[in-house]
């Protein structure tokens, strides 16, 4: 079966370090996404990616980057780490459907604390 | 600026009641509206979409209502179960192929 995964799970880290979070989906979409959920602010987008190398900013980009390199892949990067990261990330993907409309397909998350 | 309103507060309810969850938006046009549910520790799960066009859509114990004109649309579960405890999302489409999403609303069923 087609699913999405995201690695690691869990993860510690320290202010100033560089993290990076994968994300796999083997749906074969082109439309990717990264969200943050935050108590009170629900699912924030902090990047997309309708292709190969596209991507573009969400809402809260700053302190985030992506590159897309293939289809299956969106890594999120945290350049410098800090402790207003701390969140649980989603990588969500969708395909390209005529008319729009695709609904979203949700990795389990991955859990960061930054201190 | 663009916002979507979900209650923050849970909604505690009967089995066997009907739960009624409430999304509320601005500044936007939406083409279609979905509904996601979302338990402890799992990423959202896709629900529902209704579209711009349609004024109510149902899935087995499910409902949705979009009214264009309150910029509101109406969740039901009828026959509510412990096992539809869960928070459920709203999300829009906001252009290209991006969604966006309210914060939730938490509900509680009693047996």
């Amino acid at each position: 079966d087609a699913e999405i995964t995201q690695s690691p799970r869990h993860k510690i880290t320290e202010t100033g370090r560089q993290v990076t979070l994968a994300c796999h989906q083997t749906w074969n979409h082109n439309n990717m996404f990264w969200y943050r959920q935050d108590l009170g602010h629900g699912l924030r987008l902090i990047h997309y990616s309708y292709g190969v190398q596209d991507t573009n900013k969400g809402e809260v980009s700053d302190g985030y980057s992506v590159s897309r390199s293939n289809t299956e892949d969106l890594p999120l990067t945290l350049e410098s780490a800090a402790s207003s990261q701390t969140s649980v990330y989603f990588c969500a993907s969708s395909s390209t459907l005529a008319g729009g409309g695709g609904e979203l397909f949700f990795g389990e998350g991955s859990r960061l604390t930054v201190l | 600026s663009q916002k979507i309103e979900q209650n923050s507060e849970a909604l505690n309810i009967q089995e066997g009641k009907t739960a009624t969850l409430t999304c509320n938006y601005t500044n936007y046009s939406p083409a279609y509206l979905q509904w996601y549910r979302q338990d402890p520790g799992r990423g959202p799960v896709f629900l529902l979409l209704i579209r711009e066009n349609e004024k109510e859509k149902r899935k087995e114990r499910l409902k949705v209502t979009f009214d264009t004109t309150l910029k509101q649309s109406l969740f039901h579960i009828t026959a509510s179960q412990p096992a539809d405890s869960a928070t459920y999302l709203c999300a829009l489409h906001t252009g290209g192929f991006k969604t966006i999403f309210g914060a939730g609303t938490r509900l509680f069923v009693k047996a």
